[in-house]
């Protein structure tokens, strides 16, 4: 069965620090790896995502990725935190498991980043 | 980017009504919709896949004569919930399949409260 897991409920880091927000992955065959943003009472906004290529993905606001087959990891990065970035992470994976699956995401727990200023 | 709007953002019921909630692309036809629910602090549960013409595809557990998903055209699939009661109080949120790539666009959720 495809699952993501965020060991992380909450990040905490100072606006202008490095960030990291976790996710580990467990597929079977090539995985199809997305992370989204949540803010407060809002829907999901997509930052990126990883189909094949490069293990190192860019995407929306300054956020990249890095996917790491043999750690099965695709944590969540950005050089320079600011406090706008506070919000709900969440890492997902398509499911391949059924028929009409093919756009079907398994979303982890989320994670809480607080940049504090 | 492809826009998926959600209808109504906030609701409130008393219980034993039921409540309908829509979601519709605004520039593109979805032929799959999905509906998503979510508790506070928790991450989202998939509830069904809404696909358009046919009938709704259940996730185990979810109550399909409770949840009544109607996906009438291309760019419209509405979620009612029926004679609701308090723990039906959520945020429901909608997804949308594009047609390029099939990339899934989302909706801002509706939250649901029933007194």
């Amino acid at each position: 069965a495809q699952s993501v897991a965020q060991p992380e409920d909450q990040v905490n880091v100072a606006e202008g620090n490095p960030l990291t927000v976790k996710c580990t992955y467990s597929v079977s065959g090539n995985p199809y790896l997305f992370w989204y943003v949540q803010y407060p009472n809002r829907g999901l906004q997509f930052l990126l995502k990883y189909i094949t290529g490069d293990n190192l993905v860019k995407g929306s606001y300054g956020f990249e990725a890095e996917f790491n087959k043999s750690q099965t990891s695709f944590h969540l990065k950005k050089p320079s935190a600011l406090v706008s970035d506070s919000a709900l992470y969440f890492c997902a994976v398509r499911d391949i498991s059924s028929m009409d699956s093919s756009y079907k995401l398994i979303f982890g727990s989320g994670t809480r980043l607080l940049v504090r200023p | 980017g492809a826009v998926v709007s959600q209808h109504p953002s906030w609701v409130i019921c008393k219980s034993g009504t039921s409540v309908k909630i829509e979601c519709r692309s605004l520039d593109f036809q979805a032929t799959t919709m999905f509906w998503y629910r979510q508790f506070p602090k928790q991450s989202l549960m998939l509830m069904a896949t809404s696909n358009e013409g046919s009938k709704a595809t259940y996730e185990q557990g979810v109550e399909k004569d409770k949840f009544l998903i109607n996906h009438a055209s291309l760019t419209l699939s509405t979620l009612t919930v029926t004679s609701a009661h308090p723990e039906d109080s959520s945020f429901y949120i909608c997804s949308a399949r594009g047609t390029a790539n099939g990339e899934l666009f989302f909706g801002e959720g509706s939250r649901l409260t029933v007194l």
